[in-house]
Protein backbone atom coordinates (compact mmCIF):
# COMPACT_ATOMS: atom_id res chain seq x y z
CA UNK A 1 0.00 0.00 0.00
CA UNK A 2 1.33 3.25 -1.08
CA UNK A 3 -1.06 5.29 1.44
CA UNK A 4 -1.98 9.07 -0.24
CA UNK A 5 0.36 10.37 -2.96
CA UNK A 6 0.72 13.58 -3.99
CA UNK A 7 2.27 15.20 -7.08
CA UNK A 8 4.00 17.14 -8.04
CA UNK A 9 6.63 17.37 -4.89
CA UNK A 10 8.02 20.88 -5.89
CA UNK A 11 6.74 23.15 -7.90
CA UNK A 12 7.24 26.90 -9.10
CA UNK A 13 4.79 29.27 -10.77
CA UNK A 14 4.53 32.75 -11.87
CA UNK A 15 1.29 34.97 -11.05
CA UNK A 16 -1.55 33.98 -13.60
CA UNK A 17 -0.40 30.65 -14.38
CA UNK A 18 -2.36 27.06 -13.32
CA UNK A 19 -1.87 23.88 -12.35
CA UNK A 20 -3.33 21.31 -11.07
CA UNK A 21 -1.58 19.35 -7.85
CA UNK A 22 -3.02 15.59 -7.73
CA UNK A 23 -4.27 13.53 -4.53
CA UNK A 24 -4.23 9.50 -4.55
CA UNK A 25 -5.15 6.85 -1.93
CA UNK A 26 -4.99 3.35 -2.28
CA UNK A 27 -7.50 2.28 0.43
CA UNK A 28 -10.67 2.95 -0.94
CA UNK A 29 -11.32 5.73 1.90
CA UNK A 30 -14.54 7.87 0.87
CA UNK A 31 -13.01 10.78 2.40
CA UNK A 32 -10.67 13.00 0.84
CA UNK A 33 -9.37 16.60 1.60
CA UNK A 34 -7.06 19.27 1.02
CA UNK A 35 -5.36 21.92 3.27
CA UNK A 36 -2.95 24.39 3.19
CA UNK A 37 -0.09 25.22 5.42
CA UNK A 38 1.29 28.28 6.15
CA UNK A 39 4.01 29.32 9.11
CA UNK A 40 1.93 30.24 12.22
CA UNK A 41 -0.96 29.52 10.65
CA UNK A 42 -1.21 25.40 11.30
CA UNK A 43 -3.62 23.91 9.01
CA UNK A 44 -6.59 25.38 7.07
CA UNK A 45 -8.84 23.45 5.15
CA UNK A 46 -9.47 24.54 1.25
CA UNK A 47 -12.07 21.79 0.14
CA UNK A 48 -13.01 18.11 0.80
CA UNK A 49 -15.44 15.53 -0.44
CA UNK A 50 -17.23 13.03 1.31
CA UNK A 51 -17.42 10.50 -1.70
CA UNK A 52 -16.70 10.20 -5.30
CA UNK A 53 -18.71 12.52 -7.46
CA UNK A 54 -18.80 14.86 -4.37
CA UNK A 55 -17.30 18.19 -3.46
CA UNK A 56 -17.67 20.72 -0.52
CA UNK A 57 -15.68 23.96 0.41
CA UNK A 58 -13.44 24.28 3.38
CA UNK A 59 -12.32 27.35 5.08
CA UNK A 60 -10.12 29.13 2.88
CA UNK A 61 -11.59 28.02 -0.43
CA UNK A 62 -11.04 31.19 -2.40
CA UNK A 63 -9.34 30.84 -5.67
CA UNK A 64 -8.79 26.97 -5.45
CA UNK A 65 -11.09 24.68 -7.68
CA UNK A 66 -11.55 20.57 -6.89
CA UNK A 67 -12.52 17.72 -8.88
CA UNK A 68 -13.37 13.98 -7.44
CA UNK A 69 -14.34 12.07 -10.63
CA UNK A 70 -12.68 8.89 -9.57
CA UNK A 71 -12.91 7.42 -5.92
CA UNK A 72 -8.92 7.22 -5.32
CA UNK A 73 -8.18 10.13 -6.82
CA UNK A 74 -8.74 14.14 -5.57
CA UNK A 75 -8.03 17.22 -7.87
CA UNK A 76 -6.61 20.52 -6.63
CA UNK A 77 -6.51 23.25 -9.19
CA UNK A 78 -5.22 26.97 -9.23
CA UNK A 79 -6.95 28.66 -11.78
CA UNK A 80 -5.01 32.08 -11.80
CA UNK A 81 -2.09 31.35 -9.53
CA UNK A 82 -1.05 34.65 -6.70
CA UNK A 83 1.93 34.81 -4.47
CA UNK A 84 -0.83 34.60 -1.71
CA UNK A 85 -1.36 31.09 -2.68
CA UNK A 86 2.36 30.02 -2.25
CA UNK A 87 2.19 27.50 0.35
CA UNK A 88 2.84 24.05 1.76
CA UNK A 89 -0.48 21.85 0.01
CA UNK A 90 -1.66 18.48 1.70
CA UNK A 91 -3.80 15.93 0.85
CA UNK A 92 -5.45 13.56 3.56
CA UNK A 93 -8.06 10.84 3.36
CA UNK A 94 -10.08 8.88 5.90
CA UNK A 95 -12.00 6.09 6.04
CA UNK A 96 -16.21 6.27 6.58
CA UNK A 97 -16.84 6.48 10.04
CA UNK A 98 -16.77 8.31 13.20
CA UNK A 99 -13.69 7.12 14.64
CA UNK A 100 -11.26 6.60 11.80
CA UNK A 101 -8.33 8.84 11.59
CA UNK A 102 -7.78 11.36 8.63
CA UNK A 103 -4.16 9.78 6.54
CA UNK A 104 -1.59 12.68 5.18
CA UNK A 105 0.55 12.97 2.34
CA UNK A 106 3.49 14.17 2.14
CA UNK A 107 2.48 17.59 0.99
CA UNK A 108 3.49 19.62 -2.32
CA UNK A 109 5.77 22.99 -1.91
CA UNK A 110 3.86 25.59 -4.17
CA UNK A 111 6.12 28.72 -4.40
CA UNK A 112 4.25 31.17 -6.44
CA UNK A 113 6.86 34.43 -8.17
CA UNK B 1 -15.98 29.74 13.95
CA UNK B 2 -14.31 27.02 15.53
CA UNK B 3 -11.47 28.08 17.30
CA UNK B 4 -8.26 25.44 18.43
CA UNK B 5 -5.47 27.10 20.23
CA UNK B 6 -1.83 25.21 21.66
CA UNK B 7 0.15 26.36 23.96
CA UNK B 8 3.50 26.83 24.51
CA UNK B 9 4.27 27.94 20.78
CA UNK B 10 7.62 26.09 21.35
CA UNK B 11 9.67 24.49 23.17
CA UNK B 12 13.46 23.59 24.06
CA UNK B 13 13.89 20.79 26.33
CA UNK B 14 16.83 18.85 27.73
CA UNK B 15 16.32 14.37 26.67
CA UNK B 16 14.92 12.89 29.60
CA UNK B 17 12.76 15.73 30.38
CA UNK B 18 8.79 15.56 30.47
CA UNK B 19 7.03 18.11 28.79
CA UNK B 20 3.22 18.67 28.73
CA UNK B 21 1.72 20.13 25.17
CA UNK B 22 -1.80 22.38 25.88
CA UNK B 23 -4.62 22.93 23.49
CA UNK B 24 -7.58 23.90 24.13
CA UNK B 25 -10.98 24.66 22.29
CA UNK B 26 -14.07 25.83 21.16
CA UNK B 27 -15.98 24.42 18.61
CA UNK B 28 -19.77 23.89 17.59
CA UNK B 29 -20.41 20.13 17.22
CA UNK B 30 -17.59 18.99 18.34
CA UNK B 31 -16.67 15.13 17.63
CA UNK B 32 -13.42 14.71 19.11
CA UNK B 33 -9.83 15.55 19.32
CA UNK B 34 -6.73 14.41 17.51
CA UNK B 35 -2.78 14.53 18.18
CA UNK B 36 -0.64 14.87 15.46
CA UNK B 37 3.00 14.37 15.41
CA UNK B 38 4.66 16.52 12.00
CA UNK B 39 8.66 16.05 11.73
CA UNK B 40 9.50 16.91 8.06
CA UNK B 41 6.68 15.98 6.10
CA UNK B 42 2.85 14.21 6.57
CA UNK B 43 1.71 14.64 9.88
CA UNK B 44 1.42 11.12 11.20
CA UNK B 45 -1.62 10.36 13.83
CA UNK B 46 -0.66 9.90 17.14
CA UNK B 47 -3.89 9.82 19.55
CA UNK B 48 -7.80 10.24 18.77
CA UNK B 49 -9.93 11.49 22.31
CA UNK B 50 -13.79 11.43 22.48
CA UNK B 51 -14.13 10.80 26.20
CA UNK B 52 -13.69 12.93 29.23
CA UNK B 53 -10.87 11.60 31.69
CA UNK B 54 -9.98 8.71 29.77
CA UNK B 55 -6.01 8.85 29.27
CA UNK B 56 -4.53 7.38 25.85
CA UNK B 57 -1.22 5.55 26.18
CA UNK B 58 1.34 4.99 23.89
CA UNK B 59 4.60 4.17 25.35
CA UNK B 60 6.19 7.60 26.73
CA UNK B 61 3.15 8.99 25.08
CA UNK B 62 -0.60 10.23 26.80
CA UNK B 63 -2.96 12.41 26.39
CA UNK B 64 -6.07 13.16 28.28
CA UNK B 65 -9.53 15.02 27.18
CA UNK B 66 -11.57 17.64 29.58
CA UNK B 67 -14.64 17.71 27.58
CA UNK B 68 -16.66 20.33 30.57
CA UNK B 69 -12.98 22.56 30.46
CA UNK B 70 -12.95 22.05 26.91
CA UNK B 71 -8.96 21.02 26.44
CA UNK B 72 -6.63 18.45 26.31
CA UNK B 73 -2.84 17.90 26.99
CA UNK B 74 -0.24 15.68 25.51
CA UNK B 75 2.65 14.22 28.21
CA UNK B 76 5.74 12.89 26.63
CA UNK B 77 8.05 11.55 29.45
CA UNK B 78 12.27 10.97 29.06
CA UNK B 79 11.87 12.64 25.96
CA UNK B 80 14.56 11.55 22.98
CA UNK B 81 15.95 13.34 20.72
CA UNK B 82 13.80 11.80 18.32
CA UNK B 83 10.26 13.33 19.85
CA UNK B 84 11.93 16.40 17.88
CA UNK B 85 8.76 17.61 16.46
CA UNK B 86 5.58 20.28 15.59
CA UNK B 87 2.89 18.63 17.54
CA UNK B 88 -0.18 19.32 16.63
CA UNK B 89 -3.83 19.30 17.95
CA UNK B 90 -6.99 18.94 15.82
CA UNK B 91 -10.56 18.80 16.65
CA UNK B 92 -13.26 16.78 14.54
CA UNK B 93 -16.55 18.48 14.26
CA UNK B 94 -19.94 18.08 11.90
CA UNK B 95 -20.87 14.93 10.12
CA UNK B 96 -17.96 15.33 7.15
CA UNK B 97 -15.44 14.69 9.92
CA UNK B 98 -14.05 17.96 9.02
CA UNK B 99 -10.50 18.70 11.48
CA UNK B 100 -9.73 22.18 12.89
CA UNK B 101 -5.97 22.62 13.23
CA UNK B 102 -4.17 24.55 16.03
CA UNK B 103 -1.36 26.26 15.15
CA UNK B 104 1.42 23.41 16.51
CA UNK B 105 3.82 23.37 19.34
CA UNK B 106 7.58 22.94 17.83
CA UNK B 107 9.29 20.67 20.16
CA UNK B 108 13.11 20.76 20.26
CA UNK B 109 14.54 18.05 22.60
CA UNK B 110 18.87 18.61 22.84
CA UNK B 111 21.38 16.66 24.15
Amino acid sequence: NAGVTQTPKFRVLKTGQSMTLLCAQDMNHEYMYWYRQDPGMGLRLIHYSVGEGTTAKGEVPDGYNVSRLKKQNFLLGLESAAPSQTSVYFCASKEDGHYNEQFFGPGTRLTVL
Amino acid sequence: EDKVVQSPLSLVVHEGDTVTLNCSYEVTNFRSLLWYKQEKKAPTFLFMLTSSGIEKKSGRLSSILDKKELFSILNITATQTGDSAVYLCAVRTGTASKLTFGTGTRLQVTL
